[in-house]
């Protein structure tokens, strides 16, 4: 069963506008999450972060937003950048009480942002 | 500061072989995890060593092992191997600190792409 899901596979936004990337888990266990991003061909690529314990985390042009109760997270890229086209993974972690060292992934979205 | 490394890079093998794949992670990092990327599982966690010692495994049979050395180097290595483990291996490395956000940030190396024919 998978405790992590993106469910959109793919996302398609116009350069400038806003992309939104969405994660949903099931362990109510997990106390921090990821966003990376993947280009072919390369390992993934760390972005943001957040805990538990916050709502939301900014960094330059992405923010990650956290809804515990509904056990959601979102990731917010504006402007959108057609260097910005990768697939963009969530990850989740039950590093207290768990292993830090085991992230649990959801399977990708594929974000084209077209100029 | 150098990256997460990995070699080979590339890696063709025959079905009942052996093959050893090798991590260095970005120094003055401690953890090391391995996961195996396929299209149809996506990123699956393999194992995590801290210190020398293996401190979490995912679920992966007993031909998948590892070790770490005291440079925090560590080499994963897949026995017999099967069509179905032909993925891309990635490596990350963290530094495991304990208490604070770093404690969960890992950083991948490029992967070693391991084809089983």
């Amino acid at each position: 069963d998978q405790q992590v899901k993106q469910n959109s596979p793919s996302l398609s936004v116009q350069e400038g506008r806003i992309s939104i990337l969405n994660c949903d888990y099931t362990n109510s266990m997990f106390d921090y999450f990821l966003w990376y991003k993947k280009y072919p061909a390369e390992g993934p690529t760390f972005l943001i972060s957040i805990s538990s314990i916050k709502d939301k985390n900014e960094d330059g042009r992405f923010t990650v937003f956290l809804n515990k109760s509904a056990k959601h997270l979102s990731l917010h890229i504006v402007p959108s950048q057609p260097g910005d086209s990768a697939v963009y993974f969530c990850a989740a972690s039950a590093g207290y009480g768990g292993s830090q060292g085991n992230l649990i992934f959801g399977k990708g979205t594929k974000l084209s942002v077209k100029p | 500061k150098a990256g997460v490394t990995q070699t080979p890079r590339y890696l063709i093998k025959t079905r009942g072989q052996q093959v050893t794949l090798s991590c260095s992670p970005i120094s003055g990092h401690r953890s090391v995890s391995w996961y195996q990327q396929t299209p149809g599982q996506g990123l699956q966690f393999l194992f995590e060593y801290f210190s020398e010692t293996q401190r979490n495994k995912g679920n992966f049979p007993g031909r998948f092992s590892g070790r770490q050395f005291s440079n925090s180097r560590s080499e994963m290595n897949v026995s017999t191997l099967e069509l179905g483990d032909s993925a891309l291996y990635l490596c990350a490395s963290s530094l495991a600190a304990s208490g604070g956000l770093l404690l969960y940030e890992q950083y991948f190396g490029p992967g070693t792409r391991l084809t089983v024919t």
